[in-house]
């Protein structure tokens, strides 16, 4: 069965600094998708970044970027110029082949505290 | 946005009394999700239907039960609820089953059980 680890529960950054949130994973599959979840006190998951396992390139959007290593099973999401609004739960999660379904799988998540 | 709708957003129930949450998509996706989310624990799959009256159980379906009669609707049931059960629920869905595919979340359900 397939695992994600967020091994940081809270992480703090001050506005306009960047913070790294860490995940790592385990899989036997060699096909899989990667994501980055935002959780804001509203309770919406609204989808941050996604990365494909077979794309060497790193997955970016706007301030929101990853370092994807595969052969460590390494997953982590940087943001820039943080902002107010970026504070929140973070969730990593993969969804690969397996089954029926794709189910995605979610690590324990990081609440991200952005402070002035 | 994604056209899911939960339903109840809060509910307050009483341990051993049944309850149905709804889960109502408009957006003609195959497949769809119940996650429980509990602190210290993130998403987990409660349940899961990749068609109409096709349904499998996810890695926390003890004590819950499903049904898709229609492609838009799933309901997640607590035969008795308890108060284990107290958690925030999502459902999820997704147009196909592919691992490439978005899936996109519902609200919530706020379920508290006394």
């Amino acid at each position: 069965a397939q695992t994600v680890t967020q091994s940081q529960p809270e992480m703090s950054v001050q506005e306009a600094e960047t913070v790294t949130l860490s995940c790592t994973y385990d899989t036997s599959e060699s096909d899989y998708y990667l994501f980055w979840y935002k959780q804001p006190p509203s309770r919406q998951m609204i989808l941050v970044i996604r990365q494909e396992a077979y794309k060497q390139q790193n997955a970016t959007e706007n301030r929101f970027s990853v370092n994807f290593q595969k052969a460590a099973k390494s997953f982590s999401l940087k943001i820039s110029d943080s902002q107010l609004g970026d504070a929140a739960m973070y969730f990593c999660a993969y969804r690969g082949n397996t089954g029926t379904a794709s189910k995605l799988t979610f690590g324990t998540g990081t609440r991200l505290q952005v402070t002035l | 946005d994604a056209g899911i709708t939960q339903s109840p957003r809060h509910k307050v129930t009483e341990t051993g009394t049944p309850v149905t949450l709804r889960c109502h998509q408009t957006e003609n996706h195959r497949y769809m999700y119940w996650y429980r989310q509990d602190p210290g624990h993130g998403l987990r799959l409660i349940h899961y239907s990749y068609g109409v009256k096709d349904t499998d159980k996810g890695e926390v379906s003890d004590g819950y039960s499903v049904s898709r009669s229609k492609t838009e609707d799933f309901l997640l049931t607590l035969e008795s609820a308890t108060s284990s059960q107290t958690s925030v629920y999502f459902c999820a869905i997704s147009l196909t089953g592919g691992v490439n595919t978005e899936a996109f979340f519902g609200q919530g359900t706020r379920l508290t059980v006394v």
